[in-house]
């Protein structure tokens, strides 16, 4: 069964510091992953995606997501955080099988000032 | 990236009463759209998923005689929630990708329903 894991509920971090949400995955065939991102009583944000070819794939807003295929994980980096930054974030994984979305229970990240 | 509109952006309405909320995707075809239900502090809980011109596929659990989709065109999908109680006070976002799984699915602003 196809299947996101997010482990944080809540990620803190200090603006300037590299930041790092986790996500790590599970499905049957291609992974396509993506991760979105929400404000406050606002809709989703798309954020980045991994398709094909090179493992790290860069996104709006400055973020990065490395794809480890091994370790089946897709986690969301910054190298400097903004309070700006500070949002509910989730990733989602499709495969070529189905095209319904699988969502992570999102990750609720602090940067503080 | 694609734009995805969604309006009411807010409505507020008595018991017992329908309200429909609207859905466009303002700068693609969409041939799937999506409506979801989120809860306070939790993640996305996906209501239905339809295919312009044929009839929504709902999700376990999900009263397709309440929750009334509509895909008429490739930039419109409607969700009228008929005889509205407070229990379907809730965050609702749509959203609509085209063609293929590798597609990006995005996503409306939301609508925030309250029934009094």
């Amino acid at each position: 069964a196809q299947s996101v894991a997010q482990p944080e509920d809540q990620v803190n971090v200090a603006e300037g510091n590299p930041l790092t949400v986790k996500c790590t995955y599970s499905v049957s065939g291609n992974p396509y992953l993506f991760w979105y991102v929400q404000y406050p009583n606002r809709g989703l944000q798309f954020l980045l995606k991994y398709i094909t070819g090179d493992n790290l794939v860069k996104g709006s807003y400055g973020f990065e997501a490395e794809f480890n295929k091994s370790q089946t994980s897709f986690h969301l980096k910054k190298p400097s955080a903004l309070v700006s930054d500070s949002a509910l974030y989730f990733c989602a994984v499709r495969d070529d099988s189905n095209y319904q979305l699988i969502w992570g229970a999102g990750t609720k990240l602090i940067i503080k000032p | 990236g694609a734009v995805v509109s969604q309006h009411p952006s807010r409505v507020i309405c008595k018991s017992g009463t329908s309200v429909k909320i609207e859905c466009r995707s303002l700068d693609f075809q969409a041939t799937t759209m999506f409506w979801y239900r989120q809860f306070p502090k939790k993640s996305l809980m996906l209501m239905a998923t339809s295919n312009e011109g044929s009839k929504a596929t709902y999700e376990q659990g999900v009263e397709k005689d309440k929750f009334l989709i509509n895909h008429a065109s490739l930039t419109l999908s409607t969700l009228t929630v008929t005889s509205a109680h407070p229990e379907d006070s809730s965050f609702y976002i749509c959203s609509a990708k085209r063609g293929g799984p590798q597609e990006t699915q995005y996503f409306g602003p939301g609508t925030r329903l309250l029934v009094l």
